[in-house]
Formats: structure tokens, sequence, C-alpha cells
């Protein structure tokens, strides 16, 4: 059963505290991409990876890290300079990264930081 | 100003009634247009993709492009309560997936 996996589901933090969460795809995507959602915000890019070992800074990459060691995994590390890490954060793929491939999103991680 | 907006709702319509959802956008770069759907606490799926101006079908969902009035519209029809969730437009001003740019959503409820 192909698709992308998040977890975990809910995670909590404290306050500079750095936290890892995994982004597993099984759907042999060259790209992949980290999302963040807040209420009454469309969602904004973190970071983005076009090939293995290879990564770039989104729109919001300040207080983020991400590795890209393998095809089918790009964690992404909320660090304690992350201002304000309380939100929803996704993770997708696509096939490459043309704008004319659709984006798999997976069931999403909420952190709140405590 | 935002590079698009959209009315967040909540927006209620009756079962079978046909809803209308709507973007507006300042860029006049964008090229390619999405609409997701959102269900609560999920990931959002891709419904309907265009390519500059037009409309595109799929079963009960049509995507409009305007773009020289920079709006967009998804038309749902014979809405159904599996229909309830938060849309998203999105779109890009060329080929790449990183330049995607998000509205905010509309949440959709639709009443049996």
């Amino acid at each position: 059963d192909g698709g992308i996996t998040q977890s975990p589901k809910y995670l909590f933090r404290k306050e500079g505290q750095n936290v890892t969460l995994s982004c597993e795809q099984n759907l042999n995507h060259d790209a992949m991409y980290w999302y963040r959602q807040d209420p009454g915000q469309g969602l904004r890019l973190i970071y983005y990876s076009q090939i293995v070992n290879d990564f770039q800074k989104g729109d919001i990459a300040e207080g983020y890290s991400v590795s890209r060691e393998k095809k089918e995994s790009f964690p992404l590390t909320v660090t304690s300079a992350q201002k304000n890490p309380t939100a929803f954060y996704l993770c997708a793929s696509s096939v490459d990264s043309g704008g004319d491939n659709e984006q798999f999103f997976g069931p999403g991680t909420r952190l709140t930081v405590l | 100003q935002k590079e698009v907006e959209q009315d967040p709702g909540p927006l209620s319509v009756p079962e079978g009634a046909i809803v209308s959802l709507n973007c507006t956008y300042s860029n006049s770069a964008f090229q390619y247009f999405m609409w997701y759907r959102q269900y609560s606490r999920k990931g959002p799926e891709l419904l309907m993709y265009t390519y500059s101006s037009g409309n595109k079908e799929d079963g009960r969902f049509t995507a409009q492009v305007d773009k020289s009035s920079k709006y967009i519209s998804l038309f749902i029809r014979d809405s159904q309560p599996s229909d309830s969730a938060t849309y998203l437009c999105a779109m890009s001003p060329h080929s790449s997936a990183s330049k995607i740019i998000f509205g905010s959503g509309t949440r959709l409820s639709i009443r049996p």
C-alpha cells in the first residue's frame, strides 16, 4: 500500500528542546517537501529536496533543519531557535519537483510546545 | 496584501446545493492553479489542477480560472455531506512545486 507516513501524530515539546519529525514515503518519488500550517494561513514551505543528498530552503526555513540521506526519508528537526514552533506540520512528495506533478501529502504531525 | 486571498468561511449549505468556492490573487505570473481538499486533522489531497485560463470538469467538480480578473473558482454540484472539508486553493508562477502559494482555506459544511 503506497503512501506517505508521518510520525508521531501528536508531539509535545518543552521550550528549548530540539525535536525531530519523521516522514517516510514508498512511492519512489524523487522530490519531498515540508510545510507548516497555522490557523487562518495557507501552507508555508519550510524545506524541499529534489533528490537524495540535496535540499533547499523554503520561505520559512529559520529554526528548522532537514536531511535527505535516503530517497524514502526526509526528517525535519525543529530546533530551539524556532521562535513559534507550535503548528501542524505536513510532509509531501511528488515524482519530481516540476509544478505539474501532483504533491501527495502525509497525515501531518501536530507539534505543541509547552 | 497576501498574494492569494481566500474567504475562510465557514460556509454552510444544504445537501444537494451547488457550492461555489473562490480565490483571488495578485501575481499575474501565476500559471498553474490547484484546488486541494483537506479533511479535519488530515493532509490535503489534490482535487483539480488547471493550467492557464479556462474550465476543467471532473465529475461533480468544476474548476474555473479567469486570469484577466485574477480569480479562480471551484464549483461542486449535488453537494454531499462527505464534501464537508476545508478547501485550499493553490497556484504557482511556473512549473516548480517549490513555488506553490496556498490560500488559507475555506471551511465548508454540507447539512444533510
